[in-house]
């Protein structure tokens, strides 16, 4: 079964210095990967999505990832964090078995604090 | 384009109950899926409708089902609620056919049960 791993329950950066929030999957077959991001009591936004092709996937609000299939990580970065990005950010897997991108596993989250 | 709406926002039940959540994919997608998040488990997989038929689900009790309508939009329900059934409950919808396509996400419906 795949499973995804965010080994940090928080995140703590400046504004204007540069984030990452790391994230580690476990899939048999071809990695599908999702960055979603939550606002408090609201649902998940999409960040970005990692399917196949360049290793740097760039996605919303200056995010991107790295993909790295040696290390099994998918790690989201920014390089210059903003206030208005302190969430909580999940990563995801798609079941490889079903043919759907509907059928996720998510990591535990990972709360982004950003302060002045 | 409108995003996936869920109904009701809030809702506050009380042990024994039943409840029906509503989720109203975007547009032209046929796929809905159902997701529980609670702060002890997270987010977890509940089942997924494609065309009126439930194509996977996951690991919940049977008091926990849902149905599909040829409009796409969806319904889940829980029966005999418990405490712990108290979440956030998120649907998603995504369009049919492709794998590479992300999932979007409703708002979400908090069921709190007393």
């Amino acid at each position: 079964a795949q499973s995804v791993a965010q080994p940090e329950d928080q995140v703590n950066v400046a504004e204007g210095n540069p984030l990452t929030v790391k994230c580690t999957y476990s899939v048999s077959g071809n990695p599908y990967l999702f960055w979603y991001v939550q606002y408090p009591n609201r649902g998940l936004q999409f960040l970005l999505k990692y399917i196949t092709g360049d290793n740097l996937v760039k996605g919303s609000y200056g995010f991107e990832a790295e993909f790295n299939k040696s290390q099994t990580s998918f790690h989201l970065k920014k390089p210059s964090a903003l206030v208005s990005d302190s969430a909580l950010y999940f990563c995801a897997v798609r079941d490889p078995n079903t043919g759907t991108a509907s059928k996720l596993t998510f990591g535990t989250g990972t709360r982004l604090q950003v302060t002045l | 384009k409108a995003g996936v709406t869920q109904t009701p926002r809030y809702l506050i039940k009380t042990r024994g109950q039943q409840v029906t959540l509503s989720c109203s994919p975007i547009s032209g997608h046929r796929s809905v899926s159902w997701y529980q998040q609670t702060p002890g488990q997270g987010l977890q997989f509940l089942f997924e409708y494609f065309s009126e038929t439930q194509r996977n689900k996951g690991n919940f009790p049977g008091r926990f089902s849902g149905r599909q309508f040829s409009n796409s939009r969806s319904e889940m329900n829980v029966s005999t609620l418990e405490l712990g059934d108290s979440a956030l409950y998120l649907c998603a919808s995504s369009s049919a056919g492709s794998r590479n396509t992300e999932a979007f996400f409703g708002q979400g419906t908090r069921l709190t049960v007393v």
